[in-house]
């Protein structure tokens, strides 16, 4: 079975400093792996994808994420976090077998807050 | 413009009341999805739909009914039988392949009074 966990419910950064989301995820086949940002009360928007190609992924918005197999982990960074950055962010694992293609499973979700 | 549209944005419904949620997209994509989203648990597939007249159930489809008459339709019908229906509710869309990206449309959030 495919799972999806975010290490962090909520991670506060001030303004200008790195950020880095955390993400692991289990599964049995090649997986494609997202991140998602959601902002209050909107639909979510893709920030970057992972399908087995290069396994440095560069987002909008200045994000980006690697994909590291031998530590399962999908962690999304951005050098320098802006104001605009605060929301709440998805890992997201697409199901690739049987009747369930296309099928999504997200992480329970990363709260970022910035500070001025 | 190309995109996925819910209506309405907030929907009331009182107990034991059936309501629709809409979810159009002119994506020409061939597979919709409806997720309910509860705050700290991330998003939920309630059903899906990868083409015309078919649908499946997905994690939670209990007191949950969907159509999917019309390829850029797929709507959302919450029972009386849905013991908690409060919650902001997400249609998506996306092509076939499991490697494309769903779009999300803006979401419904119902509120049982």
């Amino acid at each position: 079975a495919q799972s999806v966990t975010q290490l962090d419910s909520h991670v506060s950064v001030s303004e200008g400093t790195p950020v880095l989301l955390r993400c692991n995820y289990s599964s049995s086949y090649s997986p494609s792996l997202f991140w998602y940002v959601q902002h209050p009360n909107k639909g979510l928007q893709l920030l970057l994808k992972y399908t087995s190609a290069a396994t440095l992924v560069k987002g909008i918005n200045g994000f980006e994420a690697e994909f590291k197999k031998s530590e399962t982990s999908f962690h999304l960074t951005k050098p320098s976090a802006h104001m605009s950055d605060a929301a709440e962010y998805f890992c997201v694992v697409s199901q690739n077998y049987g009747g369930s293609q296309g099928n999504l499973i997200f992480g329970k979700g990363t709260k970022l807050s910035v500070k001025p | 413009d190309g995109g996925i549209t819910q209506s309405p944005k907030y929907l009331f419904r009182k107990e034991g009341q059936n309501v629709t949620l809409s979810c159009e997209q002119n994506l020409n994509h061939d597979a919709m999805y409806w997720y309910r989203q509860d705050p700290g648990q991330g998003l939920r597939l309630i059903y899906y739909s990868q083409i015309v007249n078919d649908f499946q159930k997905g994690d939670i489809a209990e007191g949950y009914s969907v159509s999917r008459e019309k390829k850029e339709s797929f709507p959302l019908t919450v029972t009386s039988a849905q013991k908690n229906p409060t919650a902001f509710y997400l249609c998506a869309s996306n092509k076939r392949s499991s490697t494309d990206t769903q779009y999300f449309g803006p979401g419904t959030r119902l509120t049982v009074l």
